[in-house]
C-alpha cells in the first residue's frame, strides 16, 4: 500500500533553517510528483512547491521562492523539503502529498504524509 | 491566483442529518476540483477528485457535484467518524495550486 512517511517535528530558532523528509514507498516513486504543503495554526492548506521525482524539475510558490528548496534521492525514494531564514510565521505543520503527472496534464493529489510540525521560536 | 472560497465556516450537523458543504472558484477550474477530509493530527484523506469521482474504498453517503465555478460535497447521512474539517482543492490552472478555507461539520 503507498505510504509516505515524515520526519519528526523540528524546534528552530529564528533566522535557521529546517529540512523535512518524506519516505515513499508502495509505488513507483519516480513515476510520481511529490508536492509540500503546509498549515499554520488556525489556517488553511498552502502549497509550497513540487518536484517532479523522475527527472528532478521543481517548481515553487513565488511567496516562498528563495527560501525553499524541494530535492529528492530516487535511491531512497525520498523527497526533502527545507525551508530557510525562518521566521515564528513558518510555525506549522509541513505535508508532503502526491500526485500523478504525464506529459500532457497533472491530477490530482492523493496520498499525504502524516505532516511534520516545525515550530520556530526563540 | 485562483482564489478557492468554501461555506459554511462551520456546519453544526446531528448524526444521520444530511450535510451540504459548498466551494466556489474564482474563476473556472472546470471539474479539476478535490474534495479532502482533515481530522486532527491526521493526513488530509482524498475524497473526491474530478468533482465527482468517489476514491477508493469511499463509502456511497460522499457525493461530489459541480463544475466551472461552483461546487458541493454532500454527505448523505453523517456518521460519527465525518466529524472533521472539509477542504476544496483546485488542480486546473496551477501552480499555486489552491485551498479553500475548509468547513468545519461539527456535531449538533
Amino acid at each position: 500500500q503507498v505510504q509516505l512517511v515524515q520526519s519528526g517535528a523540528e524546534v528552530k530558532k529564528p533566522g535557521a533553517s529546517v529540512k523535512v523528509s518524506c519516505k515513499a514507498s508502495g509505488y513507483t516513486f519516480t513515476s510520481y510528483t511529490m508536492h509540500w504543503v503546509r498549515q499554520a495554526p488556525g489556517q488553511s492548506l498552502e502549497w509550497m512547491g513540487w518536484i517532479n521525482a523522475g527527472n528532478g524539475d521543481t517548481k515553487y510558490s513565488q511567496k516562498f521562492q528563495g527560501r525553499v528548496t524541494i530535492t529528492r534521492d530516487t535511491s531512497a525514494t525520498t523527497a526533502y523539503m527545507e525551508l530557510s531564514s525562518l521566521r515564528s510565521e513558518d510555525t506549522a505543520v509541513y505535508y508532503c502529498a502526491r500526485m500523478y503527472c504525464t506529459s500532457i496534464r497533472c491530477y490530482n493529489l492523493d496520498y499525504w504524509g502524516q505532516g511534520t510540525l516545525v515550530t520556530v521560536s526563540s | 491566483e485562483i482564489v478557492m472560497t468554501q461555506s459554511p465556516a462551520t456546519l453544526s450537523v446531528s448524526p444521520g442529518e444530511r450535510a451540504t458543504l459548498s466551494c466556489r472558484a474564482s474563476q473556472s477550474v472546470s471539474s479539476n476540483l478535490a474534495w479532502f477530509q482533515h481530522k486532527p493530527g491526521q493526513a488530509p484523506r482524498l475524497l473526491i477528485y474530478g468533482a465527482s469521482t468517489r476514491a477508493t474504498d469511499l463509502p456511497a453517503r460522499f457525493s461530489g457535484s459541480g463544475s466551472g465555478t461552483e461546487f458541493t460535497l454532500t454527505i448523505s447521512s453523517l456518521q460519527s467518524e465525518d466529524f472533521a474539517v472539509y477542504y476544496c482543492q483546485q488542480y486546473n490552472n496551477w501552480p499555486p495550486l489552491t485551498f479553500g478555507g475548509g468547513t468545519k461539520v461539527e456535531i449538533k
